[in-house]
């Protein structure tokens, strides 16, 4: 089993839809979490830290259930630019070390 | 530079070629992490150096592969006797200390034949 494990998807929406992904963590010991998005043969790029208070960036909101090993990323109004691979990301321990899930797969239709 | 910079951008070697790969992270920025990302899967750590120093390199898939950072800016991987299974993008990220603000490079993608 993956220490992060996601749906890979893939999600298929029409613009302005609401979607939310989830993702699960094994490792108790995970300190911070994060979601990443990746387009189609480029790098991973920081799209929002994940905090046990939840946490909103415009039509992006994160949760962390610390309890369930559960992180969820939501996306309202979705535009044909959200489009991406989103990954989920979880961190533990003093090595700096992330410990990725493979990904959720979403295309926003319009 | 103002962000991470990874060269080559790609990669085609030979069945037991050695490659390097070069990584030129932000200025300043102390933690220097190399990555791999096969098709379809998330990347998976291979190696962290804070400054010139080699924290960690358990994920490093074995003694073919070998990093360094010598002057803890720059850092190179290189890869020895490159199998197919070598295949993949290599990430190389860096971050200040003090923060999780990870930036990535572009990746190399290495195709070997």
């Amino acid at each position: 089993r993956k220490e992060v494990e996601q749906d890979p998807g893939p999600f298929n929406v029409p613009e302005g839809a609401t979607v939310a992904f989830n993702c699960t963590y094994s490792n108790s010991a995970s300190q911070s979490f994060f979601w990443y998005r990746q387009d189609c043969r480029k790098e991973p790029k920081l799209l929002m830290s994940v905090y046990s208070s939840g946490n909103e960036d415009g039509r992006f909101t994160a949760q962390l259930n610390r309890a369930s090993q559960y992180i969820s990323l939501l996306i309202r109004d979705s535009k044909l630019s959200d489009s991406a691979t989103y990954l989920c990301v979880a961190h533990a321990g003093n090595n700096r070390k992330l410990i990725w899930g493979l990904g959720t797969s979403l295309a926003v239709n319009p | 530079g103002a962000g991470v910079s990874q060269s080559p951008r790609y990669k085609v070697a030979k069945r037991g070629q050695d490659v390097a790969l070069r990584c030129d992270p932000i200025s300043g920025h102390v933690s220097l992490f190399w990555y791999q990302q096969a098709l379809g899967q998330g990347p998976e750590f291979l190696t962290y150096f804070q400054n010139e120093a080699q924290l960690d390199k358990s994920g490093l898939p074995s003694d073919r592969f070998f990093a360094e950072r010598p002057e803890g800016s720059v850092s190179t991987l290189k890869i020895q006797r490159t199998q197919q299974e070598d295949s993949a993008v290599y990430l190389c990220a860096s971050t200040t200390g003090n923060n999780y603000g990870y930036t990535f490079g572009s990746g190399t993608r290495l195709t070997v034949v």
